[in-house]
Protein backbone atom coordinates (compact mmCIF):
# COMPACT_ATOMS: atom_id res chain seq x y z
CA UNK A 1 0.00 0.00 0.00
CA UNK A 2 1.06 3.81 -0.74
CA UNK A 3 1.60 6.22 1.61
CA UNK A 4 3.79 8.06 4.06
CA UNK A 5 5.63 6.24 7.50
CA UNK A 6 6.65 8.48 10.54
CA UNK A 7 8.92 6.93 12.92
CA UNK A 8 8.87 6.76 15.69
CA UNK A 9 5.53 7.61 17.17
CA UNK A 10 6.47 8.51 20.18
CA UNK A 11 9.94 9.50 21.33
CA UNK A 12 11.10 11.01 24.67
CA UNK A 13 14.36 12.84 24.47
CA UNK A 14 16.23 15.03 27.45
CA UNK A 15 16.97 18.80 26.94
CA UNK A 16 20.17 19.47 24.74
CA UNK A 17 19.90 16.05 22.35
CA UNK A 18 19.24 16.94 19.06
CA UNK A 19 16.28 14.16 17.63
CA UNK A 20 16.04 13.31 14.46
CA UNK A 21 12.32 12.19 12.42
CA UNK A 22 11.89 9.81 10.00
CA UNK A 23 9.82 10.26 7.54
CA UNK A 24 9.34 8.24 4.22
CA UNK A 25 6.72 7.89 1.35
CA UNK A 26 6.35 5.73 -1.47
CA UNK A 27 3.39 7.69 -3.19
CA UNK A 28 6.42 9.05 -5.67
CA UNK A 29 5.30 12.48 -4.67
CA UNK A 30 7.66 15.19 -5.37
CA UNK A 31 6.90 17.60 -2.60
CA UNK A 32 7.34 17.16 1.25
CA UNK A 33 6.29 18.67 3.86
CA UNK A 34 7.12 19.04 8.01
CA UNK A 35 4.23 20.43 10.14
CA UNK A 36 4.40 21.09 13.66
CA UNK A 37 0.97 21.09 15.69
CA UNK A 38 0.90 22.03 19.00
CA UNK A 39 -2.78 22.03 21.02
CA UNK A 40 -5.30 24.21 20.19
CA UNK A 41 -2.99 25.49 17.38
CA UNK A 42 -3.18 25.06 13.49
CA UNK A 43 -0.48 23.60 11.48
CA UNK A 44 2.65 25.15 11.54
CA UNK A 45 5.19 24.79 8.72
CA UNK A 46 8.36 24.10 9.49
CA UNK A 47 10.34 23.28 5.93
CA UNK A 48 9.09 22.02 3.01
CA UNK A 49 10.67 20.73 -0.55
CA UNK A 50 9.82 20.24 -3.69
CA UNK A 51 12.31 19.04 -5.13
CA UNK A 52 15.36 16.55 -4.44
CA UNK A 53 17.96 18.16 -3.22
CA UNK A 54 15.85 21.82 -2.62
CA UNK A 55 14.12 22.74 0.13
CA UNK A 56 12.55 26.13 1.77
CA UNK A 57 12.35 27.27 5.29
CA UNK A 58 8.37 27.75 5.99
CA UNK A 59 6.96 29.65 8.89
CA UNK A 60 8.92 28.43 12.12
CA UNK A 61 12.05 26.96 10.71
CA UNK A 62 14.38 28.06 13.70
CA UNK A 63 15.88 25.16 15.25
CA UNK A 64 15.10 23.03 13.02
CA UNK A 65 16.84 21.52 9.95
CA UNK A 66 16.11 19.26 6.91
CA UNK A 67 17.97 16.80 3.98
CA UNK A 68 16.19 15.91 0.83
CA UNK A 69 18.59 13.60 -0.46
CA UNK A 70 16.40 11.06 -2.21
CA UNK A 71 13.15 11.88 -3.50
CA UNK A 72 11.10 9.30 -1.13
CA UNK A 73 13.23 10.36 2.12
CA UNK A 74 12.63 13.93 4.01
CA UNK A 75 14.06 13.47 7.45
CA UNK A 76 13.53 16.25 10.28
CA UNK A 77 16.22 17.18 12.73
CA UNK A 78 15.03 18.86 15.86
CA UNK A 79 18.06 20.69 17.10
CA UNK A 80 19.17 21.73 21.12
CA UNK A 81 18.60 25.19 19.81
CA UNK A 82 14.66 24.76 19.09
CA UNK A 83 13.71 25.96 22.30
CA UNK A 84 10.10 24.92 22.59
CA UNK A 85 10.30 21.06 21.29
CA UNK A 86 7.58 18.85 22.89
CA UNK A 87 4.83 19.29 19.92
CA UNK A 88 3.12 16.84 17.33
CA UNK A 89 5.20 16.98 14.14
CA UNK A 90 3.60 16.13 11.14
CA UNK A 91 5.04 14.46 7.41
CA UNK A 92 2.84 15.48 4.62
CA UNK A 93 3.85 14.88 0.54
CA UNK A 94 1.70 16.04 -2.59
CA UNK A 95 2.15 15.07 -5.99
CA UNK A 96 1.73 18.36 -7.18
CA UNK A 97 4.76 20.98 -6.47
CA UNK A 98 3.27 24.93 -5.88
CA UNK A 99 0.76 24.09 -3.01
CA UNK A 100 -2.00 22.27 -5.15
CA UNK A 101 -3.39 19.64 -5.06
CA UNK A 102 -4.21 17.95 -1.55
CA UNK A 103 -1.44 16.49 1.14
CA UNK A 104 -1.48 13.34 2.51
CA UNK A 105 -0.21 13.19 6.09
CA UNK A 106 1.75 10.79 7.79
CA UNK A 107 0.54 9.46 11.72
CA UNK A 108 2.62 11.73 13.32
CA UNK A 109 5.79 11.41 15.41
CA UNK A 110 4.58 13.03 19.02
CA UNK A 111 7.96 14.14 20.70
CA UNK A 112 8.33 15.07 24.57
CA UNK A 113 11.67 16.77 26.12
CA UNK A 114 12.10 15.66 29.24
CA UNK B 1 2.52 37.35 5.79
CA UNK B 2 -0.67 35.88 5.21
CA UNK B 3 -2.96 34.88 7.91
CA UNK B 4 -6.15 32.49 7.98
CA UNK B 5 -8.62 33.04 10.91
CA UNK B 6 -10.90 30.12 11.65
CA UNK B 7 -14.08 30.37 13.70
CA UNK B 8 -15.41 28.89 16.15
CA UNK B 9 -12.70 27.40 18.01
CA UNK B 10 -14.77 25.17 19.55
CA UNK B 11 -18.84 24.07 18.37
CA UNK B 12 -20.33 21.26 20.52
CA UNK B 13 -24.05 20.04 18.99
CA UNK B 14 -26.43 17.69 19.70
CA UNK B 15 -26.79 14.85 17.34
CA UNK B 16 -28.36 16.22 14.72
CA UNK B 17 -28.10 19.71 14.42
CA UNK B 18 -25.86 21.13 11.77
CA UNK B 19 -22.84 22.82 12.25
CA UNK B 20 -20.63 25.37 10.36
CA UNK B 21 -16.76 26.58 10.80
CA UNK B 22 -16.21 29.83 8.67
CA UNK B 23 -12.26 30.46 7.52
CA UNK B 24 -11.21 34.29 6.40
CA UNK B 25 -8.21 34.82 5.11
CA UNK B 26 -6.32 38.69 5.46
CA UNK B 27 -4.96 37.95 1.43
CA UNK B 28 -6.66 36.64 -1.93
CA UNK B 29 -6.24 32.93 -2.23
CA UNK B 30 -5.67 31.05 -5.19
CA UNK B 31 -7.51 27.82 -3.57
CA UNK B 32 -8.48 26.75 -0.30
CA UNK B 33 -8.78 23.14 1.21
CA UNK B 34 -10.18 21.86 3.83
CA UNK B 35 -9.06 18.05 6.23
CA UNK B 36 -10.41 16.85 8.97
CA UNK B 37 -8.40 15.40 11.99
CA UNK B 38 -10.25 13.13 14.19
CA UNK B 39 -8.74 12.85 17.73
CA UNK B 40 -5.51 11.26 18.17
CA UNK B 41 -5.36 10.96 14.16
CA UNK B 42 -3.81 12.95 11.60
CA UNK B 43 -5.66 15.43 9.14
CA UNK B 44 -7.37 13.77 6.23
CA UNK B 45 -8.60 16.17 2.93
CA UNK B 46 -11.64 16.43 2.57
CA UNK B 47 -11.53 18.86 -0.38
CA UNK B 48 -10.21 21.83 -2.33
CA UNK B 49 -11.86 24.86 -4.12
CA UNK B 50 -10.19 27.18 -6.63
CA UNK B 51 -13.24 28.91 -8.20
CA UNK B 52 -14.80 32.11 -7.20
CA UNK B 53 -18.35 31.21 -6.02
CA UNK B 54 -17.75 27.56 -5.97
CA UNK B 55 -20.15 25.71 -4.06
CA UNK B 56 -19.00 21.80 -3.48
CA UNK B 57 -21.39 19.21 -1.46
CA UNK B 58 -20.32 16.01 -0.38
CA UNK B 59 -23.45 14.03 1.13
CA UNK B 60 -24.19 15.95 4.68
CA UNK B 61 -21.29 18.04 3.57
CA UNK B 62 -21.49 21.60 1.91
CA UNK B 63 -18.17 23.84 0.80
CA UNK B 64 -18.28 27.04 -0.10
CA UNK B 65 -15.60 29.00 -1.68
CA UNK B 66 -16.44 33.30 -1.37
CA UNK B 67 -16.66 35.71 -4.07
CA UNK B 68 -13.77 37.07 -3.49
CA UNK B 69 -11.90 34.24 -2.81
CA UNK B 70 -10.90 35.52 0.99
CA UNK B 71 -13.11 33.42 3.05
CA UNK B 72 -15.02 29.69 3.02
CA UNK B 73 -17.21 28.09 4.70
CA UNK B 74 -17.89 24.40 5.67
CA UNK B 75 -21.37 23.70 6.78
CA UNK B 76 -22.43 19.97 8.10
CA UNK B 77 -26.14 19.15 7.99
CA UNK B 78 -27.68 16.66 10.60
CA UNK B 79 -24.11 15.63 12.71
CA UNK B 80 -23.63 12.47 13.21
CA UNK B 81 -21.29 10.93 15.94
CA UNK B 82 -18.89 10.05 13.31
CA UNK B 83 -18.57 13.67 12.50
CA UNK B 84 -16.33 14.55 15.95
CA UNK B 85 -13.13 16.15 14.97
CA UNK B 86 -11.06 18.66 14.05
CA UNK B 87 -12.05 20.59 11.05
CA UNK B 88 -8.83 22.85 9.22
CA UNK B 89 -9.22 24.96 6.64
CA UNK B 90 -5.85 25.53 4.55
CA UNK B 91 -5.37 28.42 1.97
CA UNK B 92 -2.85 29.19 -0.81
CA UNK B 93 -2.00 32.85 -1.76
CA UNK B 94 0.48 34.56 -3.33
CA UNK B 95 3.62 32.98 -5.05
CA UNK B 96 4.84 31.13 -1.96
CA UNK B 97 3.68 28.15 -2.93
CA UNK B 98 2.88 27.12 1.00
CA UNK B 99 -0.69 26.40 2.40
CA UNK B 100 -1.17 28.61 5.74
CA UNK B 101 -3.85 26.67 7.81
CA UNK B 102 -6.56 27.70 10.22
CA UNK B 103 -6.22 27.28 13.76
CA UNK B 104 -9.33 24.60 13.41
CA UNK B 105 -12.56 23.89 14.74
CA UNK B 106 -12.82 21.49 17.10
CA UNK B 107 -16.65 19.81 16.79
CA UNK B 108 -17.82 17.60 19.22
CA UNK B 109 -21.58 15.73 18.85
CA UNK B 110 -23.61 14.73 21.84
CA UNK B 111 -25.58 11.45 21.12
Amino acid sequence: DGGITQSPKYLFRKEGQNVTLSCEQNLNHDAMYWYRQDPGQGLRLIYYSQIVNDFQKGDIAEGYSVSREKKESFPLTVTSAQKNPTAFYLCASSIYRGGTGELFFGEGSRLTVL
Amino acid sequence: GQQVMQIPQYQHVQEGEDFTTYCNSSTTLSNIQWYKQRPGGHPVFLIQLVKSGEVKKQKRLTFQFGEAKKNSSLHITATQTTDVGTYFCAGLGGSNYKLTFGKGTLLTVNP
